[in-house]
């Protein structure tokens, strides 16, 4: 099946200092990619939409100069968190799929720990 | 404003017994509606997709069920084992280009013996 991966899956970083996280479709050519944060406990919210080649489209209260998204190729998209801040720690998954109607296929996630 | 609403917020189930998640849903124009299973940690699994001409659709345990004229939909789990604890989490797509995704808040399960 459709497998997308997602690296790393930990990290922790200090504050201030900027983490990139890399979101990639493995054996399918994802047209958009999708990027979330989950608190615990909590359902997934969803930061932003990437569609290959064009900017990425953020949600309401979502900081695009914070959090920078690359969706450079139909296999990867990279979601890095600038400046980090303690409150920036969070679990952080990405999806991606081929089209509308096509299933979500999400990665296993990555913990960011700013301390 | 578009949403997705999940009930109950948790639920602790004995092995072997079954039990049913609800999912209620104000967005439109519909497209389909997706269940998925996360397990701590994880990403997000699909279990089921959904469009609007379908009223049921079964992925071994898993049944979901999809009523668009009253906006609702559950997902039945039957004969419970441990490994279904995880949380559930309901999916609407608006239809469209932009394909607008609103996530329900999940259902934490957890199966105890």
């Amino acid at each position: 099946g459709a497998v997308v991966s997602q690296h790393p899956s930990r990290v922790i970083c200090k504050s201030g200092t900027s983490v990139k996280i890399e979101c990639r479709s493995l054996d399918f050519q994802a047209t958009t990619m999708f990027w979330y944060r989950q608190f615990p406990k909590q359902s997934l919210m969803l930061m932003a939409t990437s569609n290959e080649g064009s900017k990425a489209t953020y949600e309401q209260g979502v900081e695009k100069d914070k959090f920078l998204i690359n969706h450079a190729s139909l296999t990867l998209s990279t979601l890095t968190v600038t400046s980090a801040h303690p409150e920036d720690s969070s679990f952080y998954i990405c999806s991606a799929r081929v089209s509308e109607w096509s299933p979500l296929h999400f990665g296993n996630g990555t913990r960011l720990t700013v301390t | 404003k578009n949403q997705v609403e999940q009930s109950p917020q948790s639920l602790i189930i004995l092995e072997g017994k079954n039990c049913t998640l609800q999912c209620n849903y104000t967005v439109s124009p519909f497209s389909n509606l997706r269940w998925y299973k996360q397990d701590t940690g994880r990403g997000p699994v699909s279990l089921t997709i959904m469009t609007f001409s379908e009223n049921t659709k079964s992925n071994g345990r898993y049944t979901a069920t999809l009523d668009a004229d009253t906006k609702q939909s559950s997902l039945h789990i039957t004969a419970s084992q441990l490994s279904d604890s995880a949380s559930y989490i309901c999916v609407v797509s608006e239809t469209g280009t932009a394909s607008k995704l609103t996530f329900g808040t999940g259902t934490r399960l957890q199966v105890t013996l």
